[in-house]
């Protein structure tokens, strides 16, 4: 079973269209994020999500929303593509250590296999 | 099935001593490996690369070593530093040379930690 599964894998659209990725964890993780890989391969945190709270990356705009389900799913919604926004995007999940102080990550981070969005 | 693993979560290294990250991979077809390094609370960003035509790679005190019979590399930091404490990330892709059109297949991460 796939840990990280994002839909879909390839997506090819026109300018100014609505659409959206989606992600799911089967790890038991508390925490999902979504990355943008550029075309010189670094990646851009956009969003980290759990049950308690979202942190937006400032310069996301905001026609990107995450949207979470349950704690299992965080889907990214994309409203009015525009050029720009194609790229890869990655998603991943980590779990919150437990034990210590509060917010400490053991600092796994298991990624999808990345959705590559194509704006025409 | 992880094609990219990491398989220790977390090395412990003496300030000033050589820190060895290990990466393994299934896929035969990657040719180009990536090693990013991620803060908390941030991004990984990457550190550096390596294609499959060359065995070694240098920056600074960064050195990544490939050996592609074993399906494996090796990011080799010396001296290692406080600043060096963070997760580094192992990746590849594959099918070409126009890198900046494939996508990546990551490892776990490893957490370093650097001792003073």
């Amino acid at each position: 079973d796939t840990a990280v599964s994002q839909t879909p894998k390839y997506l090819v659209t026109q300018m100014g269209n609505d659409k959206s990725i989606k992600c799911e964890q089967n790890l038991g993780h508390d925490t999902m994020y979504w990355y943008k890989q550029d075309s010189k391969k670094f990646l851009k945190i956009m969003f980290s999500y759990n049950n308690k709270e979202l942190i937006i990356n400032e310069t996301v705009p905001n026609r990107f929303s995450p949207k979470s389900p349950d704690k299992a799913h965080l889907n990214l919604h994309i409203n009015s593509l525009e050029l720009g926004d194609s790229a890869v995007y990655f998603c991943a999940s980590s779990q919150e250590e437990q034990e210590g102080p509060a917010g400490t990550n053991t600092g796994e981070l298991f990624f999808g296999e990345g959705s590559r969005l194509t704006v025409l | 099935d992880q094609q990219v693993k990491q398989n220790s979560p977390s090395l412990s290294v003496q300030e000033g001593r050589i820190s060895i990250l290990n990466c393994d991979y299934t896929n035969s077809m990657f040719d180009y490996f990536l090693w990013y390094k991620k803060y908390p609370a941030e991004g990984p960003t990457f550190l550096i690369s390596i294609s499959s035509i060359k065995d070694k790679n240098e920056d600074g005190r960064f050195t990544v070593f490939l050996n592609k019979s074993a399906k494996h590399l090796s990011l080799h930091i010396v001296p290692s530093q406080p600043g060096d404490s963070a997760v580094y990330f192992c990746a590849a892709s594959g099918y070409g040379s126009n890198f900046g059109n494939e996508k990546l297949t990551f490892g776990t991460g490893t957490r370093l930690t650097i001792i003073p």
